[in-house]
């Protein structure tokens, strides 16, 4: 039972333009939600987190977006560039056990 | 920085084998985890430890087991290899939870035949 998905596996855009990544879950005691980076060959990168207290945490040219009611969360890069192709995933901690959930992970490409 | 250390980059073992995967941390990290990665599955949580001698059950413990005699160290079991558990293995540690991001090791790509 994922508790955390992110529903498109790939994501395309152009350089210089708005990469917007979208997750959902499911467990309603996440206290945390995190995105993070994955190169080929490499483990996932912490990029930026929110508190479930919060609606948007911004970090240069990432901002996080929170909407607790529909259990969404986006993570916007603007301006894209290609260095920010990777695989992306969402993760939610919190509950008895505090540990991480991660999504599936899309795959972004920024096209020069 | 941190860094964590995960012994083997690329491994091949026969089914029915006992399999040892070693990760090392290097920043006294109370917490250490291993989780696993599939196409189309994300990262999946294997088992967790919040402390030396600690161990706590993820989502698919079935078929493996832990062992953290100290601190830095956090080995993963196979107690007997199957093919369905060829996967990308990543082993990650945190100086706190919550919102605090996990630092992970490259992954040990694990191959049964």
């Amino acid at each position: 039972d994922q508790q955390v998905k992110q529903n498109s596996p790939s994501l395309s855009v152009q350089e210089g333009r708005i990469s917007i990544l979208n997750c959902d879950y499911t467990n309603s005691m996440f206290d945390y939600f995190l995105w993070y980076k994955k190169y080929p060959a490499e483990g996932p990168t912490f990029l930026i987190s929110i508190s479930s207290i919060k609606d948007k945490n911004e970090d240069g040219r990432f901002t996080v977006f929170l909407n607790k009611s529909a259990k969404h969360l986006s993570l916007h890069i603007v301006p894209s560039q290609p260095g920010d192709s990777a695989v992306y995933f969402c993760a939610a901690s919190g509950g008895r056990n505090n540990d991480m959930r991660f999504g599936a992970g899309t795959r972004l490409t920024v096209k020069p | 920085d941190v860094k964590v250390t995960q012994s083997s980059r690329y491994l091949v073992k026969r089914t029915g084998e006992k399999v040892f995967l070693e990760c090392v941390q290097d920043m006294d990290h109370e917490n250490m985890f291993w989780y696993r990665q599939d196409p189309g599955l994300g990262l999946r949580l294997i088992y967790f430890s919040y402390d030396v001698k600690m161990k706590e059950k993820g989502d698919i413990p079935e078929g493996y087991s832990v062992s953290r005699e100290k601190k830095e160290r956090f080995s993963l079991i196979l107690e007997s290899a199957s093919t369905n558990q060829t996967s990308m293995y990543l082993c990650a540690s945190s100086l706190l939870t919550g919102g605090y991001g996990y630092t992970f090791g490259s992954g040990t790509r694990l191959t049964v035949v």
